[in-house]
């Protein structure tokens, strides 16, 4: 059974960094592509990021990009999110998901249950 | 950026009705890349459909999915208890990944 368990969120000034962490079991992780997608409370949900299974490709939406690293460590079966200078409009619950295939231009078929950000003074 | 929009904002329905969510891409979808989630309060979303039209592991067949290039339909033939929910579009042919604004099932 595939799951993933986000973990590392919380409540953080506006400016600071955060990383979250995504641990994934049920499948040959490094086959996959991963990427994070958040929800604003109340909002629809914003693709974040996306990471291939080598780790070689990544891709950033732009309201992220230079502010937000993806990472995994294929050993520890672990996707990362650094986050830094972050932005009131960065609040959300920010969700990892497996991709179909190896790259992440593919949907998402398994979720994690996601983890509160909430960035404020 | 592909925008996607999705109508209608919500659907008023009963139990055994058929409903019918759209979602217009504002421009071409690569390869049909088209994807539709259900995602119930509290809850993550789940995948539903995949390539405009493949039902995931375990979706069971009321939910269909049709359309190409810029059109595209999401369709639930007949409405289970289980259903009411909120229904995403996304886009995964061209970057950025984009998700539709969403389309809210509700009981009637």
């Amino acid at each position: 059974e595939v799951q993933l368990l986000e973990s590392g969120g919380g409540m953080v000034q506006p400016g600071g960094s955060l990383r979250l962490s995504c641990a994934a079991s049920g499948f040959t992780f490094n086959i996959y592509a991963m990427g994070w997608v958040r929800q604003a409370p109340g909002k629809g949900l914003e693709w974040v990021s996306g990471l291939s299974g080598g780790g070689a490709s990544t891709d950033y939406a732009d309201s992220v990009k230079g502010r937000f690293t993806i990472s995994r460590d294929n050993s520890k079966n672990t996707l990362y999110l650094q986050m830094n200078s972050l932005r009131v409009e960065d609040t959300a619950v920010y969700y990892c998901a497996k991709c179909k295939g190896g790259t992440c231009y593919s949907a998402f078929d398994y979720w994690g249950p996601g983890t509160l950000v909430t960035v404020s003074s | 950026e592909i925008v996607l929009t999705q109508s209608p904002g919500t659907l008023s329905l009963s139990p055994g009705e058929r409903a019918t969510l759209s979602c217009r891409a504002s421009q071409s979808v690569s390869s049909n890349y088209l994807a539709w989630y259900q995602q119930k309060p509290g809850q993550a979303p789940r995948l539903l459909i995949s390539g405009t039209s493949f039902r995931a592991t375990g979706i069971p067949d009321r939910f269909s999915g049709s359309g190409s290039g810029t059109d595209f339909t999401l369709t639930i033939s007949r409405l289970e208890p289980e259903d009411f929910a909120v229904y995403y579009c996304q886009q995964y042919g061209k970057s950025p990944l984009t998700f539709g604004g969403g389309t809210k099932v509700e009981i009637k």
